[in-house]
């Protein structure tokens, strides 16, 4: 059964400062998302990675995917306030003949002025 | 163009009571998901349907939740009765096309239905 690993699971950082939020999966998948979840919000679907070096970009972040090593990261660039928010991969997974999303635990981003 | 609505966004109610919650997904989205997130956890899969069809259902404890999405549209989550450790956020989406059928498989939420057993 597929498992997905966040890391880190809590991140405190100043503004302006660079990180990356590291998804290691345990199983083959070449399809990984990511979406932002705001306190009592909806999750938002940030980026979809469909391929073995896909890389995508909006803003001040980045998000990119090794299907081999099963990893994905999401750099954040010179970070600002609005980017605080809790960021959760999402893996594709065929299980039992079944396909479903599992999703990380989730990293909380804090950025502070 | 409307995102996925979900109802009640709040429920408070007492142990062994029933509750239900209602979807609505965004038109012409064919395949709807009821999700559970625990506070500080990522979402769990509770049920999928494509169309009106539920095609994984394996998640979902049968002996208390049922799930319904009749015409293929609105889905209604019910628990009966509800437990203590049934609180938590359930959580609706859809996309257009499982990536099964050719799409990308992206998930578009709703803002969940937040229940809390006392």
């Amino acid at each position: 059964e597929l498992k997905v690993e966040q890391n880190p699971l809590f991140l405190s950082m100043q503004e302006g400062k660079n990180y990356t939020i590291y998804c290691n999966y345990s199983t083959t998948s070449d399809r990984l998302y990511w979406y932002r979840q705001d306190p009592g919000k909806s999750l938002e679907s940030l980026f979809v990675l469909l391929s073995n070096g896909a890389v995508k970009q909006e803003g001040r972040l980045m998000a990119s995917l090794d299907t081999k090593a099963r990893l994905s990261t999401l750099h954040i660039t010179a970070a600002v306030h609005d980017l605080s928010a809790t960021y959760f991969c999402a893996v594709d997974s065929f299980w039992g003949g079944s396909e479903k999303l599992v999703f990380g635990k989730g990293t909380k981003l804090t950025v502070n002025p | 163009e409307a995102g996925v609505v979900q109802s009640p966004r709040y429920k408070i109610i007492e142990k062994k009571q029933p509750v239900a919650f209602w979807c609505n997904p965004i038109s012409g989205h064919n395949t709807l998901y009821w999700y559970l997130q625990n506070l500080g956890q990522g979402p769990e899969l509770l049920i999928r349907y494509e169309n009106e069809e539920a095609v994984d259902d394996s998640q979902l404890p049968k002996d208390r939740f049922s799930a319904e999405r009749l015409k293929g549209v609105d889905s209604t989550l019910k628990i009966q009765p509800a437990e203590l450790g049934d609180s938590a956020v359930y959580l609706c989406a859809s996309s257009p096309l499982s990536d099964l059928l050719g799409g990308t498989g992206e998930l578009f939420f709703g803002e969940g239905s937040r229940l809390t057993v006392l």
